[in-house]
């Protein structure tokens, strides 16, 4: 099974402020790999899938890249809505798909 | 607008059984695989299982293999997980989610499953 890390567990950031979260693969997933986003109470919501391509609706603030082991979400000037936890997950060679346990970005 | 919206959640005690459904719209339900996704309290995202279009693959996630059973009725548009044998750790929200390979593009809002005594 794959394992997913993410870090930092915990980002505090000011609004307006960059954000770059990683995520790290315990062996290759090439670039089967997908962001999330959850609010408190909410279902979460799919920002990112293959690594860099942005989902249906989501504000191009909002980038990822990396391959292989090695991924990078990137949130180019946070908005209050942005505070949130972000997870990755991969679906690389599946079942199953595992999730990274997640990075809370919370405001500075 | 796709529509997701689970239910059959609730307080059952261990070993009891629960069934939920996953009632799909807005889009072409028999054309898509579908996946539960749960979220114990405070936790984070676990993977349960995954069921092509047709329901002729299914998969588990080792956590659940045996105890729970997916499948789908393409012609209600709905999604079904039977629990059974439920453990104190199968406590969490249960998410169905719209499936595209494994990228999980669209969730619905979850419903609750307490296991206690």
């Amino acid at each position: 099974e794959i394992v997913m890390t993410q870090s930092p567990a915990t980002l505090s950031v000011s609004p307006g402020e960059r954000a770059t979260l990683s995520c790290r693969a315990s062996q290759s997933v090439s670039s089967n790999l997908a962001w999330y986003q959850q609010k408190p109470g909410q279902a979460p919501r799919l920002l990112i899938y293959g690594a860099s391509t942005r989902a249906t609706g989501i504000p191009a603030r909002f980038s990822g890249s990396g391959s292989g082991t090695e991924f990078t979400l990137t949130i180019s000037s946070l908005q209050s809505e942005d505070f949130a936890v972000y997870y990755c997950q991969h679906y690389n060679n599946w079942p199953p798909f595992t999730f990274g346990p997640g990075t809370k970005v919370d405001i500075k | 607008q796709v529509q997701l919206v689970e239910s059959g959640g609730g307080l059952v005690k261990p070993g009891g059984s629960l069934r939920l459904s996953c009632a799909a719209s807005g889009f072409t339900f028999s054309d898509y695989y579908m996946s539960w996704i749960r979220q114990a309290p405070g936790k984070g995202l676990e993977w349960v299982s995954y069921i092509s279009s047709s329901g002729s693959t299914i998969y588990y996630a080792d956590s659940v293999k045996g105890r729970f059973t997916i499948s789908r009725d393409n012609a209600k548009n709905s999604l079904y997980l039977q629990m059974n044998s439920l453990r104190a750790e199968d406590t969490a929200v249960y998410y169905c989610a719209r499936s595209l390979g494994g990228v999980l593009v669209s969730w619905g809002q979850g419903t609750l499953v307490t296991v206690s005594s």
